[in-house]
């Protein structure tokens, strides 16, 4: 089993729906982040957690939100899916504070919204 | 702001060259910065980690480099091989912050 699984790793939905993305780890890391990345553009931060009482924005957050259910678990929200959210969307956890600060990185959960 | 600039975009090699792809920052106060492999439409598969006090890694054909001075990594492929194609990205982890910036990668063919 991969050490941070991300579902669903597919998701066709329409514009102003609720969409769930969610992610599990069990490398044991409290540092968690998502990563939206669209073509050309590399990745671009959207929230990243440090713990489970400490979330922070990141560049792109609008129109995003999180929770961090506990030290395994952080879930991404789109409250109203639009288009210009279609993406393939990272989940990764970060040893930093118990190694040496590798980023681990799930296979990706690829939103399409119509 | 940290700005990571990969170059070049795209790059096409025949067999069994050795390559260079460059990943340069702006911001020296750097934790880390690691070298990532992806294929299409597949997840992140690290490659190296430099650590801040170091100057390089080696792994296989593979080797980084890091000039924090500069801004400057370089990833050497040795022998390139057709499996290689990917796209390469660098991500730099800042001292203070802990937040992952990433170029916006290379993509590599290497033709048999």
């Amino acid at each position: 089993d991969a050490d941070v699984t991300q579902t669903p790793r597919n998701r066709i939905t329409k514009t102003g729906k609720r969409i769930m993305l969610e992610c599990s780890q069990t490398k044991g890391h409290d540092r968690m982040y998502w990563y939206r990345q669209d073509p050309g553009l590399g990745l671009r931060l959207i929230y990243y957690s440090f713990d489970v009482k400490d979330i922070n924005k990141g560049e792109i957050s609008d129109g995003y939100s999180v929770s961090r259910q506990a030290q395994a678990k952080f879930s991404l929200s789109l409250e109203s899916a639009i288009p210009n959210q279609t993406a393939l969307y990272f989940c990764a956890t970060s040893d930093r504070g118990q190694g040496v600060g590798e980023l681990f990185f799930g296979e990706g959960s690829r939103l399409t919204v119509l | 702001k940290q700005e990571v600039t990969q170059i070049p975009a795209a790059l096409s090699v025949p067999e069994g060259e050795n390559l260079v792809l460059n990943c340069s920052f702006t911001d020296s106060a750097i934790y880390n910065l690691q070298w990532f492999r992806q294929d299409p439409g597949k997840g992140l598969t690290s490659l190296l980690l430099i650590q801040s006090s170091q100057r390089e890694q080696t792994s296989g054909r593979l080797n980084a480099s890091l000039d924090k001075s500069s801004g400057r990594s370089t990833l050497y492929i040795a022998a390139s091989q057709p499996g290689d194609s990917a796209t390469y990205l660098c991500a730099v982890d800042l001292y203070n912050f802990n937040k992952f910036y990433f170029g916006s990668g290379t993509k590599l063919n290497v033709k048999p």
